[in-house]
C-alpha cells in the first residue's frame, strides 16, 4: 500500500522569506500523481500544486514550486515571497492510477508565517 | 468551484445512534471518497465509489458503511455512533479520465458523538 509522510509537524517562516515543506512517499508503481494541498482555517481544501510522475520537470505555480525527486521518493514544496495569507495546513497527496484512483494523504504540516 | 455539496455541516449525536451523511455532486465524476481527518493523522481514506453501487474500503472502513445508488449521490452511514468517530468527515470526486484532474473536495462535516 501507498504511504505518504510529511516528517514537520510545524513549521515557521518569516513574512517575505522562503520555506521548504518535505514530503517522501513509497509506491511500487511508475506512474502516479503527487499534489500537495493547502488548508486554511475555514477547511476548504485547495489545490495548490500538481506534479505528474511522468514528467522530469518540477512543476511550478507562481511563488509555489516543487522538488520531485522520483527515485528518492521525495517531494517537497517550496514557498517563496511567503505571505501571511499562505499560513494554512499543508497536505502531500500521493493518486494511485491502479488501486481506485485513490488519494493518499501524509499527516500535514502547519505553516506559520510570522509578519 | 466543483459542484459538490455535504450535508449536514456539523452534527452531535449520542453513542449508539445511527447517523448519514450525504454527498451530492453536479459534475457527473465517476469516483466519489468518504475520508475522515484527525489532528495528526490527516486525511484518511475511508470507503470509496469507482461507479454505481461499485464501492470498496479504505484503511479505516471498520464501523462505516455507503452506498451509491445514483451518479451524484454517495452516503456515509455510522451504524452505531462512537465517540472515536468524531471527526471531521470530506467527501471528495475525481474523474479519471481526465489523467490532469485532481480531487475535489466537499466543505466537511463536523461530527461529534457524545
Amino acid at each position: 500500500a501507498q504511504t505518504v509522510t510529511q516528517s514537520q509537524p510545524e513549521m515557521s517562516v518569516q513574512e517575505a522569506e522562503t520555506v521548504t515543506l518535505s514530503c517522501t512517499y513509497d509506491t511500487s508503481e511508475s506512474d502516479y500523481y503527487l499534489f500537495w494541498y493547502k488548508q486554511p482555517p475555514s477547511r476548504q481544501m485547495i489545490l495548490v500544486i500538481r506534479q505528474e510522475a511522468y514528467k522530469q520537470q518540477n512543476a511550478t505555480e507562481n511563488r509555489f514550486s516543487v522538488n520531485f525527486q522520483k527515485a528518492a521518493k521525495s517531494f517537497s514544496l517550496k514557498i517563496s515571497d511567503s505571505q501571511l495569507g499562505d499560513a494554512a495546513m499543508y497536505f502531500c497527496a500521493y493518486r494511485s492510477l491502479e488501486y481506485g484512483n485513490k488519494l493518499v494523504f501524509g499527516a500535514g504540516t502547519i505553516l506559520r508565517v510570522k509578519s | 468551484d466543483a459542484g459538490i455539496t455535504q450535508s449536514p455541516r456539523h452534527k452531535v449525536t449520542e453513542t449508539g445512534t445511527p447517523v448519514t451523511l450525504r454527498c451530492h455532486q453536479t459534475e457527473n465524476h465517476r469516483y466519489m471518497y468518504w475520508y475522515r481527518q484527525d489532528p495528526g493523522h490527516g486525511l484518511r481514506l475511508i470507503h470509496y465509489s469507482y461507479g454505481v453501487k461499485d464501492t470498496d474500503k479504505g484503511e479505516v472502513s471498520d464501523g462505516y458503511s455507503v452506498s451509491r445508488s445514483k451518479t451524484e449521490d454517495f452516503l456515509l452511514t455510522l451504524e452505531s455512533a462512537t465517540s472515536s468517530q468524531t471527526s471531521v468527515y470530506f467527501c471528495a470526486i475525481s474523474d479519471p479520465g481526465s489523467r490532469n484532474t485532481e480531487a475535489f473536495f466537499g466543505q466537511g462535516t463536523r461530527l461529534t458523538v457524545v
